[in-house]
């Protein structure tokens, strides 16, 4: 079955840049989206189609996808952006899989 | 605006089979393109997906849990309905329902329901 991995966690510092990755084998070929889980709220789609962001999503928040890695990038970071994010592609024998997610922390 | 709500039984005993009924408001499932899904997370672990169904009622589960799960739609109600066999203990979880489509998967999600299998 198909896997998506990411990194279980990320630190940043206010204002600086997060980078967020996600691995898949030939993800490049596959359309990612991410999404945003904040505790006890349901997930947020932030990116999808790799790099397009829905209608009121900051433009602090960008994608971008190449060979077997995906990558989420926040950048300017807010303490309002800590949370969990999970990439998500399709796969034609697994389906909709989902990555581990990433705890981003604001520090 | 587009809005889903899942329902069902907050607590199922081992070996039961869990009902639940995602109620939807904003879109139809009869159009081209559309569709409802079904997305699980046990507690502070991650996002698990179970099934999908389309516009054409066509079918999509996960390998893993293929077996057990079944989902249907009532166009007609603007409702989805995931069935799970054999409930255990490990699939204790919060099930969350999510509108998609090929090009912007599970762009909007219910507020999930948590249903804990235990005896």
């Amino acid at each position: 079955s198909y896997e998506l991995t990411q990194p279980p966690s990320v630190s940043v510092s206010p204002g600086q840049t997060a980078s967020i990755t996600c691995s898949g084998d030939e993800l490049g070929d596959k359309y990612v989206c991410w999404y945003q889980q904040k505790p006890g709220q349901s997930p947020e789609l932030v990116i999808y189609q790799d790099s397009k962001r829905p209608s009121g999503i900051p433009e602090r928040f960008s994608g971008s996808s190449s060979g077997n890695t995906a990558t989420l990038t926040i950048s300017g970071t807010q303490a309002v952006d800590e949370g969990d994010y999970y990439c998500q592609a399709w796969d034609s024998n697994t389906g909709e899989v989902f990555g581990g997610g990433t705890k981003v922390t604001v520090l | 605006q587009i809005t889903l709500k899942e329902s069902g039984p907050t607590l199922v005993k081992p070996t039961q089979t869990l009902t639940l009924t995602c109620t939807f408001s904003g879109f139809s499932l009869s159009t081209s393109g559309v569709s409802v899904g079904w997305i699980r997370q046990p507690p502070g672990k991650a996002l698990e997906w179970l099934a999908l169904i389309y516009w054409d009622d066509d079918k999509r589960y996960s390998p893993s849990l293929k077996s057990r799960l079944t989902i249907t739609k009532d166009t007609s109600k603007n409702q989805v309905v995931l069935t799970m066999t054999n409930m255990d203990p490990v699939d204790t979880a919060t099930y969350y329902c999510a509108h998609h489509t090929a090009m912007v998967p599970f762009d909007y999600w219910g507020q999930g329901t948590l249903v804990t299998v235990s005896s």
